[in-house]
């Protein structure tokens, strides 16, 4: 059965520094999002993307967070300056479309800033 | 920003009988939810879901019951098994787009079947 894939799992990394999730939607699946989930809270929507273009993004996904899908293949989740608050489970999830209407999601990053 | 509430926070039921896991909602404009399945450290894992337009939903042992005036649904787990031991998040979706915006969660329920 087909699904989602992210990579890392677990991802340390220093305040300031740069990170990049990486997630390889569904095949023909066309609707792509991230989510997270802080230790202890409820899990978040950030952005979702489609056609190549941010469809919509809530308040936490400011300026320094950006999401790409360089190949047809990969759908990435670039964080420019971290902090420590965004330290937290970062989801990938992927939505066919059409008659189908599910999102079903990546196993998750751990991604732990110090 | 509580448009998606489980206030149980904790279930615990024994084996063989039924789970009944709540969730209630504000929004009026969302039609399709959905119940994930969640273990520790893994990401959710999608169970069954209900449009707007019907009341019930059922696959196997799961059923997601929707009462749209009183902005409530439940899932029946019937019968429970040690399993399904896990924390189960109602999520909601709505508005132009319909199913493919975003998902609102609540804040999970943890299920502890009991052998």
């Amino acid at each position: 059965e087909p699904e989602v894939t992210q990579t890392p799992s677990h991802q340390v990394t220093q305040m300031g520094q740069e990170v990049i999730l990486r997630c390889v939607p569904i095949s023909n699946h066309l609707y792509f999002y991230w989510y997270r989930q802080i230790l202890g809270q409820k899990v978040e929507f950030l952005v979702s993307f489609y056609n190549n273009e941010i469809s919509e993004k809530s308040e936490i996904f400011d300026d320094q967070f950006s999401v790409e899908r360089p190949d047809g293949s990969n759908f990435t989740l670039k964080i420019r300056s971290t902090k420590l608050e965004d330290s937290a489970m970062y989801f990938c999830a992927s939505l066919r479309g059409r008659e189908t209407d599910t999102q079903y999601f990546g196993p998750g990053t751990r991604l732990t800033v110090l | 920003d509580q448009q998606v509430k489980q206030n149980s926070p904790s279930l615990s039921v024994q084996e063989g009988r039924i789970s009944i896991l709540n969730c209630d909602y504000t929004n009026s404009m969302f039609d399709y939810f959905l119940w994930y399945k969640k273990y520790p450290a893994e990401g959710p894992t999608f169970l069954i879901s209900i449009s707007s337009i019907k009341d019930k939903n059922e696959d196997g042992r799961f059923t997601v019951f929707l009462n749209k005036s009183a902005k409530h649904l439940s899932l029946h787990i019937v019968p429970s098994q040690p399993g399904d031991s896990a924390v189960y998040f109602c999520a909601a979706s709505g508005g132009y787009g319909g199913a493919t915006n975003k998902l609102i969660f609540g804040t999970g329920t943890l299920l502890a079947v009991q052998p």
